[in-house]
């Protein structure tokens, strides 16, 4: 299985500024996924990132507000733009492993 | 993917069998049953998969039914670390050069009692 870290684990923001999430794969994966979980909801995938292209967006999340980088084959990072109180998640990111689907420990948001 | 249905909670007595259910009615031949947990805001965790054969691992049982529209996970002694949200979702295995989204449900919340 695909070790995955996440920083930061945990962080509170002020409306109107933006958070940088890191994610590290401990193996060299083609796509790496980004999930939001809102608090008492389930996982809701962002976007997905391919190294050397364009993220693809799902439907509700475009890439002003959520931008994504993806300079190699282990890391990426997902921005959330010009924050409100709504974005107040936990977002993980996700890879796909040999046997399944592995996430990371999530960066838990609290946005006042 | 397909749809999955599942109930929204269950309660288990610690060291008793927890039998989680999945409905999967419209599963395609080529889509495996995949369970995932996620403890309190932890990320989801894999338990197991299969496609049609019943499955048992370290962690868990899986039980598909013969025309794989149900399935049931099977946590044999349940301990309060095993209380969480269990995810069952299908989907193709990963396949070479390409990628498939994985959509989560609702899932079933286990609560295991002392």
């Amino acid at each position: 299985s695909a070790v995955i870290s996440q920083k930061p684990s945990r962080d509170i923001c002020q409306r109107g500024t933006s958070l940088t999430i890191q994610c590290q794969v401990d193996s060299q994966v083609t796509m790496m996924f980004w999930y939001r979980q809102q608090p008492g909801q389930s996982l809701t995938l962002i976007a997905t990132a391919n190294q050397g292209s364009e993220a693809t967006y799902e439907s509700g999340f475009v890439i002003d507000k959520f931008p994504i980088s993806r300079p190699n084959l282990t890391f990426s990072t997902l921005t959330v733009s010009n924050m409100s109180p709504e974005d107040s998640s936990i977002y993980l990111c996700s890879v796909e492993g040999q046997v399944a689907m592995y996430f990371g420990p999530g960066t838990r948001l609290t946005v006042l | 993917d397909a749809k999955t249905t599942q109930p929204p909670s269950m309660d288990c007595a610690e060291g008793r069998a927890a039998n989680l259910p999945c409905n999967h009615s419209t599963i395609s031949g080529n889509e495996y049953v995949y369970w995932y947990r996620q403890i309190h805001s932890q990320g989801p965790q894999y338990i197991i998969h299969g496609l049609k054969n019943n499955e048992t691992n370290e962690m868990a049982s899986l039980i598909i039914t013969e025309d794989r529209k149900s399935s049931t996970l099977i946590l044999p002694h349940a301990t309060l670390r095993d209380t969480a949200v269990y995810y069952c979702i299908v989907r193709v295995a990963r396949r070479t050069g390409g990628y498939q989204k994985v959509t989560f449900g609702t899932g079933t919340k286990l609560q295991v009692i002392p």
